[in-house]
């Protein structure tokens, strides 16, 4: 079946770029659909980041667009996030997703990784 | 963007029904019909339940059932289980290209 995983270091020093890699398997990135990062504070809710087509068209949040870069390697079958610049505010579990956009019949994020908490502290 | 309003807590005793309102505006919920609802446990990733307003992923209990009214969407679970107590969080595309979360409804089973 299809699994995501992520990974990356777990503790970022303020004004750094955080970078988390998502693995996927069980799917081929190429085949289609879009990838997806969400990202939850600690006892709060869910916020999404971005998304990117296997072709590397992107979606970002407006929030965070000028910090965040996404990216995929179908050779790999990985996407990537990066957000630079961070600070305290930044600390959350990330999750990357397989997001079903079908322009016109469906849109959801329909399976998630883990996630992996990511601790902005000096 | 604004997030989604949810209410932060509902609650209802086993076997009973209980509804979760998600209110946005007409360049989100209004707007499309690509509404999703997630459940997620303490300590674990979230899970789709419903997509595009009403739709039920395959292996989702039938008890789970999802509407939109204007700009207001809402999951409904009905025969409440013990194992619905849970964080729901809906989610809506936007006209700016852009999806949106809800803040999250802590569901408690009496």
């Amino acid at each position: 079946q299809v699994q995501l995983q992520e990974s990356g270091p777990g503790l970022v020093k303020p004004s750094e770029t955080l970078s988390l890699t998502c693995a996927v398997s069980g799917y081929s990135i190429s085949s289609g659909y879009y990838w997806g990062w969400i990202r939850q504070p600690p006892g709060k809710g869910l916020e999404w980041i971005g998304s990117i087509y296997y072709s590397g068209s992107t979606y970002y949040n407006p929030s965070l667009k000028s910090r965040v870069t996404i990216s995929v390697d179908t050779s790999k079958n990985q996407f990537f996030l990066k957000l630079s610049s961070v600070t305290a505010a930044d600390t959350a579990v990330y999750y990357c997703a397989r997001h079903v956009r079908i322009v016109g019949y469906s849109d959801a994020f329909d399976i998630w990784g883990q996630g992996t908490l990511v601790t902005v502290s000096s | 963007q604004s997030a989604l309003t949810q209410p932060a807590s509902v609650s209802g005793s086993p076997g009973q029904s209980i509804t979760i309102s998600c209110t946005g505006t007409s360049s989100d919920v209004g707007g499309y019909n690509y509404v999703s609802w997630y459940q997620q446990h303490p300590g674990k990733a979230p899970k789709l339940m419903i997509y595009d307003v009403s739709k039920r992923p395959s292996g989702v209990s039938n008890r789970f059932s999802g509407s939109k009214s204007g700009n207001t969407a809402s999951l409904t679970i009905s025969g409440l289980q013990a194992e619905d107590e849970a964080a729901y969080y809906c989610s809506s595309y936007t006209s700016s290209s852009t999806w949106v979360f809800g803040g999250g409804t802590k569901l408690t089973v009496l």
